[in-house]
């Protein structure tokens, strides 16, 4: 079945550009009509919907974080990724990929955590 | 954005007590509703979809209800694995919200 993995920088400085990758296996990103998404969840609290890309490569982004969001695909290398500039510690979390069937998000990635500090 | 309100944001009961969690949308989502489980240090878990669908392999004891604004959640019969985090999630529009969530534990 399919699974995904998050990797990635866990230690990004301020001001710079956190990058996170999620690696699809056990199928491929291309096929069937998905939206691959990214989550994230600050410790102790909830989630959050960062943005996602379709199988097609067109985007959504969450307005609160549109102006710094961007993600993009690889489907040479099964991969999705998420570049979030501009970072603070407000945007300290564990960031989670997963796949979004028609009805809601069936395959989530175990996470990564993400600090930001100096 | 929609903003999704849920209730209580914790709760402790028994094994084979029935569970009921609220959760209440800003405007109509229709039943466009999901509910999630995360138990601690791993990701959520679909468990139910559309308000009221059963997601594949998920336990008969878990079962939700609603449309419109207002949508319920329900475990009949609370077991120990149980123990977890349920947050609600509307995908009627863009941005994707879930609610705060509700953290259920063991008495």
């Amino acid at each position: 079945q399919v699974q995904l993995q998050e990797s990635g920088p866990g230690l990004v400085k301020p001001s710079q550009t956190l990058s996170l990758t999620c690696t699809v296996s056990g199928g491929s990103i291309s096929s069937g009509s998905y939206y691959w998404n990214w989550m994230r969840q600050p410790a102790g609290k909830g989630l959050e919907w960062i943005g996602r890309i379709y199988t097609s490569g067109s985007t959504n982004y969450n307005p609160s974080l549109k102006s710094r969001v961007t993600i993009s695909v690889d489907t040479s290398k099964n991969q999705f990724s998420l570049k979030l500039s501009s970072v603070t510690a407000a945007d300290t979390a564990v960031y989670y990929c997963a796949r979004w069937v028609y009805h809601g998000m069936d395959v989530w990635g175990q996470g990564t955590t993400v600090t930001v500090s100096s | 954005d929609i903003q999704m309100t849920q209730s209580p944001s914790s709760l402790s009961a028994s094994v084979g007590d029935r569970v009921t969690i609220t959760c209440q949308a800003s405007q109509d989502i229709t039943n466009y509703l999901n509910w999630y489980q995360q138990r601690p240090g791993k990701p959520p878990k679909l468990l139910i979809y559309d308000a009221s669908n059963l997601e594949t392999g998920v336990p008969s004891r878990f079962s939700g209800s609603g449309s419109g604004t207002d949508f319920t959640f329900t475990i009949s019969s609370l077991q120990p694995e149980d123990i977890a985090t349920y947050y609600c999630q509307h995908y009627d529009n863009l941005p994707l919200t879930f609610g705060g969530g509700t953290k259920v534990e063991i008495k």
